[in-house]
């Protein structure tokens, strides 16, 4: 069985500019999760999807940060635009639902703004 | 919200030897606490975890205590190898039944061979 896809693995982009994530959650999971984290930090949640309903995004800067799950499947997350402070990984995970489950981590695209 | 500190920052054994892992939490609501390893360039990997309703659950050579009174628990890894070395994070759900996770900072673990 696949883990979480993400992709890119890597990303160096200059500041001002857009860049954006993509994550294929493990097949049946309905819950997907996007993690920030920071150098020598744990993971810090940033949004979570419930199907296709984004059902905690009180962490997601949004004046610069965008999520979405179309199809409850697939998600990406979007910056536009990118300052140097978002160089980070940004994790994603999914989960089953009915209750509090293990979340399986994708490995996660480090991004460089520079 | 959910505060989670962990200690030690980082840790070096001599293989074979036993490693422990503390954590605390604040959230007395808490009822799920994971246990996470991540190698360099991957994602977390849960590796245990346990629920408010049990004092201890073993896998092999990991055990993971908790102690709801004094909100704390703990992690020990036995009988150390030199691929246990990674980084370890604890985390604690954000309230009963609650998805979110917050995680401690984080343990480097060093098993010298």
């Amino acid at each position: 069985e696949a883990g979480v896809v993400q992709s890119p693995r890597y990303k160096i982009i200059e500041k001002k500019q857009p860049v954006a994530f993509w994550c294929n959650p493990i097949s049946g999971h309905n819950t997907l999760y996007w993690y920030l984290q920071n150098l020598g930090q744990g993971p810090e949640l940033l949004i979570r999807y419930e199907n296709e309903e984004a059902v905690d995004d009180s962490q997601l800067p949004k004046d610069r940060f965008s999520a979405e799950r179309l199809k409850g499947v697939d998600s990406t997350l979007k910056i536009q635009p990118a300052e140097l402070g978002d160089s980070a990984v940004y994790l994603c995970a999914s989960s089953q639902n009915g209750g509090v489950t293990e979340a399986f981590f994708g490995q996660g695209t480090r991004l460089t703004v520079v | 919200g959910e505060n989670v500190e962990q200690h030690p920052s980082t840790l070096s054994v001599q293989e074979g030897d036993s490693a422990v892992i503390k954590c605390t939490y604040s959230d007395s609501a808490s009822n799920y606490f994971p246990w996470y390893k991540q190698e360099l360039g991957k994602g977390p990997q849960l590796i245990i975890d346990i629920r408010s309703n049990v004092g201890e659950k073993k896998d092999q050579r990991i055990a993971v205590t908790l102690n709801k009174t004094a909100k704390h628990f703990s992690l020990h890894i036995t009988e150390t190898q030199p691929e246990d070395s990674a980084v370890y994070f604890c985390a604690a759900n954000s309230g009963a039944g609650s998805y979110q996770l917050t995680f401690g900072k984080g343990t480097k673990l060093s098993v010298i061979p």
